[in-house]
């Protein structure tokens, strides 16, 4: 069965880049049937959307994060990643990963959203000097 | 941007009783793209309900979801002391996806 494993630091400082992979197990990242997503959740507060990719590349983030975040995909490694420049505390977060599968989605013409059928385990990442 | 807001924000309940957890969108949200996730302490939330209505798999039929529109409903019936959790909608008709702020289940 299909798996994700975030990993990254633990600790990023304040105006430094936060880094993270979500490796995907058990098939291939590159079926086209899903879309690839990361999600965060500051302590003791709800979930952010935060940008999703499908395995061709194409990218959508949400309006809130845009300007400092990137999301890319190595299918040869069977991962995606994300990163979040110019961090501060309100950065601090669980970060996980999930995935989308299209059946059910509403889908556009290049991108599908959807209900999130499976997760990471999530990672914690603190921004502190 | 669609904002979901979540009532109550606790809800308390005896095992057996049945729990009623409402989710209301700012605006409609389209073709009842909306989805319930369960989430334990120290876990990642899990799917429980997708389209308003339809049960993930594995989830059992205690739990239902329902309603369109602006106004929908997670029903949980015959609680088990399992059920703890914080219960959270999300919208996923119209980006950026969004997600209701909680509503935390205690069992007495």
């Amino acid at each position: 069965q299909v798996q994700l494993q975030e990993s990254g630091p633990g600790l990023v400082r304040p105006s430094e880049t936060l880094s993270l992979t979500c490796s995907v197990s058990g098939g291939p990242i590159s079926s086209g049937n899903y879309f690839w997503h990361w999600i965060r959740q500051p302590p003791g507060k709800g979930l952010e959307w935060i940008a999703n990719i499908y395995y061709s590349g194409t990218a959508y983030y949400n309006p809130s994060l845009k300007s400092r975040v990137t999301i890319s995909v190595d299918t040869a490694k069977n991962q995606f990643s994300l990163n979040l420049n110019s961090v501060t505390a309100a950065d601090t977060a669980v970060y996980y990963c999930a995935r989308v599968a299209s059946e059910g989605a509403y889908c556009s013409a290049t991108n599908c959203y959807g209900s999130f059928d499976l997760w990471g385990q999530g990672t914690m990442v603190t921004v502190s000097s | 941007e669609i904002v979901l807001t979540q009532s109550p924000g606790t809800l308390s309940l005896s095992p057996g009783e049945r729990a009623t957890l409402s989710c209301r969108a700012s605006q409609s949200v389209s073709s009842t793209y909306l989805a319930w996730y369960q989430q334990k302490p120290g876990q990642a939330p899990r799917l429980l309900v997708y389209g308003a209505s339809s049960r993930a798999a594995g989830i059992p039929d205690r739990f239902s979801g329902s309603g369109s529109g602006t106004d929908f409903t997670l029903t949980i019936s015959r609680l088990e002391p399992e059920d703890l959790a914080v219960y959270y909608c999300q919208q996923y008709g119209r980006a950026p996806l969004t997600f209701g702020q909680g509503t935390k289940l205690e069992i007495k």
